[in-house]
């Protein structure tokens, strides 16, 4: 079946511009996670989704970087007045309700702030 | 200090190669551990998944979670050229979080 699809796959922005990033998980997959993976560094953790809700947000960066998912299914992270240091590859996930630890990733969209 | 240290190579080995990837941890109360791999330009997909400690087996993938020294590792034997992607160690405290911290990420090479 298909898996995590992420658009736009690239996005070049200027700065203080705002951006959309989208994110439709596996069909049935009940979590949705939100991770950012710049130069030289690992996944860096953004948010987590269950269902609609977001039991764990501690890894937004600062309060220009917001979240939401509607219906249980599709997700947006917005990003607003982006800098340069926002430019990353931001990559969504989704499991199952009881696999948390086997996230489904998609291809990522590769944001950059000029 | 970073919670997973993991080297971020590039490590080069020759086609047939026992390749040993490690990560270590600070945070004992780590319980679940994953192995991930990265395609260039790919999400990661996982690849091996171990609870507590101990080994596990996959084919000719290996993980070891060693929970009293705080380190992990995953074994590739006779290692081939499709082998070649970046290698990333994820942990997790309990079920209930989604929360996964991840190491830089080890880049491989395995050369025909």
């Amino acid at each position: 079946g298909a898996g995590v699809s992420q658009s736009p796959s690239n996005k070049v922005t200027e700065k203080g511009k705002d951006v959309e990033l989208r994110c439709d998980p596996i069909s049935g997959h009940t979590a949705l996670y939100w991770y950012r993976q710049s130069l030289g560094q690992g996944l860096e953790f953004l948010i987590y989704f269950q269902g609609n809700s977001a039991p764990d947000k501690s890894g937004l960066p600062s309060d220009r970087f917001s979240a939401e998912r509607t219906g249980g299914s599709v997700s947006t992270l917005t990003i607003q007045r982006t800098q340069q240091e926002d430019s990353a590859v931001y990559l969504c996930a989704s499991s199952a309700p009881k696999g948390t630890y086997e996230q489904y990733f998609g291809p990522g969209t590769r944001l950059t702030v000029t | 200090q970073k919670e997973v240290e993991q080297d971020p190579g590039p490590l080069s080995v020759p086609e047939g190669a026992i390749v040993s990837l490690n990560c270590t941890y600070s945070n004992s109360a780590f319980q679940y551990f994953m192995w991930y791999r990265q395609y260039s330009r790919k999400g990661p997909e996982l690849l091996m998944y171990t609870y507590s400690s101990g080994n596990k087996e996959d084919g000719r993938f290996t993980a070891q979670v060693d929970k009293s020294s705080k380190y992990i590792s995953l074994f590739i034997r006779d290692s081939q050229p499709s082998d070649s992607a970046t290698y990333l160690c994820a942990m997790k405290a309990s079920s209930n979080t989604g929360k996964l911290i991840f190491g830089q990420g080890t880049t491989l090479q395995v050369k025909p």
